[in-house]
């Protein structure tokens, strides 16, 4: 059974800082990997999807990377904002169907 | 493009109590997922359809919640009687049909209380 886990849990950092988030996974056999972003009181929004013959995505000030052997992948934030403020969830897919399991989140703030 | 919707927001009730909620996926999304958030939680896959066939519900606690998804569009998650750990956000997702290339489009989502 597949488990992810985010370390760490929370994070506070200043304005402007580059920082990177973890998720680690046990079963290396996965289809996809994403990372969504979850507002307080707000589903989730997917920022990337990276599939499992690829090694990174990019999407504006945001890179994720996947390392299947060792079962881990990065989330990048270049020159963070306030308004990146939010949870950052991972996820992985071990099917084609597609049915994702999540790690914990990492609830990260940006201080001004 | 319209995104996902769910209905209602917000739900409070007590326990043994019945609830319903209902999801209406993005136009032409052939999968629609069903999954449970507990508070400071990631998500857990409660359900999943492909049109209005179930391809899992291994993590559906059956003896109280069910799901069904008439015509393969509108979809409804039920649970009968209520207890006080179904405490949650209820997180309704779809997607292209099945493939694990295409991105999950989550709704808002419904969070439930009961007392």
């Amino acid at each position: 059974k597949q488990e992810v886990t985010q370390i760490p849990a929370a994070l506070s950092v200043p304005e402007g800082e580059n920082l990177v988030l973890n998720c680690s996974f046990t079963d290396s056999a996965i289809y996809n990997l994403q990372w969504f972003r979850q507002d307080p009181g707000k589903g989730l929004t997917s920022l990337l999807l990276i599939q499992s013959s690829q090694r990174e995505q990019t999407s504006g000030r945001l890179n994720a990377s996947l390392d299947k052997s060792s079962g881990r992948s990065t989330l990048y934030i270049a020159a963070s904002q306030p308004g990146d403020s939010a949870t950052y969830l991972c996820a992985s897919s071990n099917n084609a169907g597609n049915m994702l399991t999540f790690g914990g989140g990492t609830r990260l703030m940006v201080k001004p | 493009e319209a995104g996902v919707a769910q209905s209602p927001r917000y739900k409070i009730i007590e326990k043994r109590q019945s609830v319903a909620f209902w999801c209406n996926p993005i136009s032409g999304h052939a999968t629609l997922y069903w999954y449970q958030q507990i508070l400071g939680q990631g998500p857990k896959l409660l359900i999943q359809f492909q049109n209005n066939g179930v391809v899992d519900d291994s993590q559906l606690p059956k003896d109280r919640f069910s799901a069904e998804r008439l015509k393969g569009v509108d979809s409804t998650l039920k649970i009968q009687p209520a207890k006080l750990e179904d405490s949650a956000v209820y997180l309704c997702a779809s997607s292209l049909p099945g493939l694990a290339q295409y991105e999950q489009y989550f709704g808002p989502g419904t969070r439930l209380t009961v007392t």
